[in-house]
């Protein structure tokens, strides 16, 4: 079946450091790609999103581009706010449609 | 207006009482989903319905059962309480099946 697998965790930075973090998926097919942000005590906003191949998504200063060669949708920001500490979720939406897949979230914190 | 809201947003219990969360989505989507998020932050989808009819059921004790009244809403009830099942529980809703979803603000579940 489909999965996500991002880079392991927390990531620890200081402020205006540069920010990647990775994410691969396995697919059958062309499915879309997001990025959800989870802030402490919150549920999960959709970050950004890419529905097919060198698409790339952004959004409040991030970025990620659907790289079919790589099998790779990697987040990146060139400067991090201490307002940027949440967890990242990299999701695949499956071809066939039938549901969203998480990789394992990756805890980012942005020290001032 | 919140799109997705979830109630309650916290829920103490004790272990074999029942209890029902509830969900409803005033974004006009034909899919709704439920997912389970452990205390490691990794995202479980448990089910999804799409026009009131169920959709995804993943391997997920019988205890758990999923109810839509109607598209709008999609209430979660579990019977026997574990202490296993303490997790925040999340909501969502998507146009379509495996497409963007928008998540409620969960709910936290803590059996005792």
């Amino acid at each position: 079946g489909d999965s996500v697998t991002q880079m392991e965790g927390p990531v620890t930075l200081s402020e205006e450091a540069f920010l990647t973090i990775n994410c691969t998926y396995t697919a059958t097919g062309y499915p879309s790609l997001f990025w959800y942000v989870q802030y402490p005590g919150e549920g999960l906003q959709l970050l950004l999103k890419a529905t097919k191949a060198d698409d790339k998504g952004s959004n409040k200063g991030f970025e990620a581009t659907y790289r079919k060669e790589t099998t790779s949708f990697h987040l990146e920001k060139g400067s991090v706010q201490v307002s940027d500490s949440a967890v990242y979720f990299c999701a695949l939406g499956e071809t066939s449609g039938s549901r969203l897949t998480f990789g394992e979230g990756t805890q980012l914190t942005v020290n001032p | 207006d919140t799109a997705v809201s979830q109630t309650p947003k916290y829920l103490v219990t004790q272990m074999g009482n029942d209890k029902s969360i509830k969900c409803e989505q005033n974004l006009g989507h034909d899919t709704m989903y439920w997912y389970k998020q452990d205390s490691k932050k990794f995202l479980k989808i448990m089910f999804s319905y799409n026009n009131k009819e169920l959709i995804i059921n993943e391997t997920v004790p019988n205890r758990f059962s999923p109810k839509s009244p109607d598209k709008a809403h999609l209430n979660l009830h579990i019977n026997s309480l574990e202490l296993g099942d303490s997790a925040v529980y999340f909501c969502a809703s998507s146009q379509d099946l495996g497409r963007m979803a928008f998540f409620g603000q969960g709910t936290r579940l803590t059996v005792v």
